[in-house]
This record gives structure tokens, sequence and C-alpha cells, in this order.
């Protein structure tokens, strides 16, 4: 199947402190991409869509200028967390989308480990 | 409000046996479900899906059941193997302006014994 990757895997940083994380499809062009987020034993909870050259649709309670969100090209979106908190402290995971349809065709990546201290 | 559960947080199945992971959902307006692998460290993989207007879909090993009157759907790997054992998510989308976007339960880790 197709490839998503996430960069880092593992970020520790300051309460504060802003940390962008990177979302790409490494062999095909996303026309839409998720951003998820998940709690220890919890479900994955979806924060928002993001689709290529326009502003993310963000979930109900997910803060926008929070969590900021740029879907920039077709292989790349990065989801910031902007004055990032203690309780931001999650996995953040994203899938890519090879089209604007096809609920099997949703890809994740390896998701990245946010810890905020 | 949970509208996808996923009500055992771990099964333990022998090799070669049969594992059912069960899965409620409460939005009567999800049309499509999935389940997706976990293994640690990685992404969520997608296994197998099915219609609401299916009852039953099967890729191999794998069957998915749904019951819609119960709201309940539940997926069956017939033999299981020691590899089978990761995490199970199921997920559930509805149409129009929810398309594509998926609720997740909170997962169902299983372990396969040889």
């Amino acid at each position: 199947g197709a490839v998503v990757s996430q960069h880092p895997s593992r970020v520790i940083c300051k309460s504060g402190t802003s940390v962008k994380i990177e979302c790409r499809s490494l062999d095909f062009q996303a026309t839409t991409m998720f951003w998820y987020r998940q709690f220890p034993k919890q479900s994955l909870m979806l924060m928002a869509t993001s689709n290529e050259g326009s502003k993310a649709t963000y979930e109900q309670g997910v803060e926008k200028d929070k969590f900021l969100i740029n879907h920039a090209s077709l292989t790349l979106s990065t989801l910031t967390v902007t004055s990032a908190h203690p309780e931001d402290s999650s996995f953040y995971i994203c899938s890519a989308s090879l089209s604007s349809g096809g609920y099997n065709e949703q890809f994740f990546g390896p998701g990245t480990r946010l810890t905020v201290l | 409000d949970q509208q996808v559960k996923q009500n055992s947080p771990s099964l333990s199945v022998q090799e070669g046996r049969i594992s059912i992971l069960n899965c409620d959902y409460t939005n009567s307006m999800f049309d499509y479900f999935l389940w997706y692998k976990k293994y640690p460290a990685e992404g969520p993989t997608f296994l197998i899906s099915i219609s609401s207007i299916k009852d039953k879909n099967e890729d191999g090993r794998f069957t998915v059941f749904l019951n819609k009157s119960a709201k309940h759907l539940s997926l069956h790997i017939v033999p299981s193997q020691p590899g089978d054992s990761a995490v199970y998510f199921c997920a559930a989308t509805a149409g129009g302006t929810s398309y594509g976007k998926l609720t997740f339960g909170q997962g169902t880790i299983l372990t396969v014994h040889p």
C-alpha cells in the first residue's frame, strides 16, 4: 500500500514552545489529509481535515489557533502545536487519502509522540 | 460522547482458534465501517470494511459481520495466527459532509498464543 511518513516520531519540548509535525505521502499525491490525536487507552480522535491549498476544517472543540495546519502541497501537511502545554502531550497521527473518495484508501502515518514538560 | 465503542480492552486466543472482536456504535448515520490493525510505533493499517447495505464481508481469514438493528459489528479471524497479535480498531463513517471522517473505537489488544 501507499506510504505515509511522519517526522519527528518523538518530540519532547518545554511548556510554551511550539512544535511542528510533518506528514508526507511518499509515493502518492494526497488531496486530503487528516490529523488525529490519541490519548492513552483512548481512541483516535479526529482533529481536522485539510485539503491541499485550502484552509483546514477543524472538529468541534479543537482550537484552530492552537493547532495550525498547513497543507501547502499534495504530499505534505504540517501540524504546529503552538504554545504547547502538558495537556497537549499526546500521540498525533496523520492520514492521507488517495482521492476525494474511497474509504479504504486512507493511509496512516506512524504517529508522533509529543511530550510537553 | 463515544459513538463507537469497543468494550473489550483485550482478548487472548490460542493459535488456530477463532478470534472475535466486537464493536458497537450509536450513531445511526454511520453507513460504512472499517477495521484497522495497529502494531506498536506504527500507524493503523486497513484490514477490511463493510457497507451498511451488507451484513457480511469476507476477505481470506478475516470476516466482518454487521447487525444494523443492534448497531453492532464484529471481526472474525480464523484461524488466528501469532502474527495477528496487535491492536484492532473499528471505525465508522457517514456519508454527506462527514464523508471520509473516521470515528474510531478505543481499540482491542489481541494476543494470539502459539
